[in-house]
């Protein structure tokens, strides 16, 4: 069964703080790793990887997969309070017709709080 | 441009009894996924329909079923309610099945079992 573990679980940092967060996976087949931001309700994309070692970035925000070792990390630096949110990771894997039909596994989520 | 729609917001019902939500996808999008989302847990995938067949389940009981109209429309039905289905329910769609810089999920239905 795929599996997906975050951490921390929550994390409370002040207003200019860099934080990391973790993400590891075990999965058959794997195919893309995706990071989503979760406010009150819809999740919301922020990144896809599927390549080791390449960097992804979107303003202060930036991730990496290491897929020799099976985990992804989502950095944040100068954070804001409205950077306050749940972060779910999840993960894409082929079934075994190679397809994988839209299935994501996530994580758990780790709960950012960011206080002024 | 509409995003994604659900609908109800919030339902309440009690053991036993049988539960339709509703979700509309963006305009142009042919994809509809279904997740559960358990207070303090990641959402689980449930179902994804494209051009109106099943694409994929997830580890559900049968008791979870999904359909897909013609105007890309879906609907999860949930028959003999349990405590445990007490959850957030995301629709989220797409223009194809793993696309996924394209799928938007929706603001979800609130689903309390007594």
């Amino acid at each position: 069964e795929d599996k997906v573990v975050q951490s921390p679980l929550s994390l409370v940092v002040h207003e200019g703080d860099t934080v990391t967060l973790n993400c590891s996976y075990e999965v058959t087949n794997f195919r893309s790793l995706l990071w989503y931001k979760q406010e009150k309700k819809a999740p919301t994309f922020l990144f896809m990887l599927t390549s080791s070692g390449i960097e992804k970035k979107s303003g202060r925000l930036s991730s990496i997969l290491d897929k020799k070792e099976l985990f992804s990390i989502l950095n944040i630096t100068a954070t804001q309070t409205g950077d306050s949110a749940i972060y779910l990771c999840a993960v894409e894997a082929e079934d075994a017709g190679g397809t994988s039909y839209g299935k994501l596994t996530f994580g758990q989520g780790t709960i950012l709080t960011v206080h002024p | 441009d509409a995003g994604v729609t659900q609908s109800p917001t919030h339902l309440i019902k009690t053991r036993g009894q049988h539960v339709t939500l509703r979700c509309s996808p963006i305009s142009g999008h042919k994809s509809v996924s279904w997740y559960q989302q358990v207070l303090g847990q990641g959402p689980q995938f449930i179902f994804q329909y494209y051009e109106k067949e099943e694409r994929g389940r997830g580890n559900f009981p049968d008791r979870f079923s999904a359909r897909q109209f013609p105007n890309y429309s879906s609907e999860l039905n949930v028959n003999a309610l349990l405590l445990g289905d007490s959850a957030l329910y995301l629709c989220a769609s797409s223009l194809e099945g793993r696309r996924w810089e394209t799928q938007y999920f929706g603001p979800g239905t609130r689903l309390l079992v007594l």
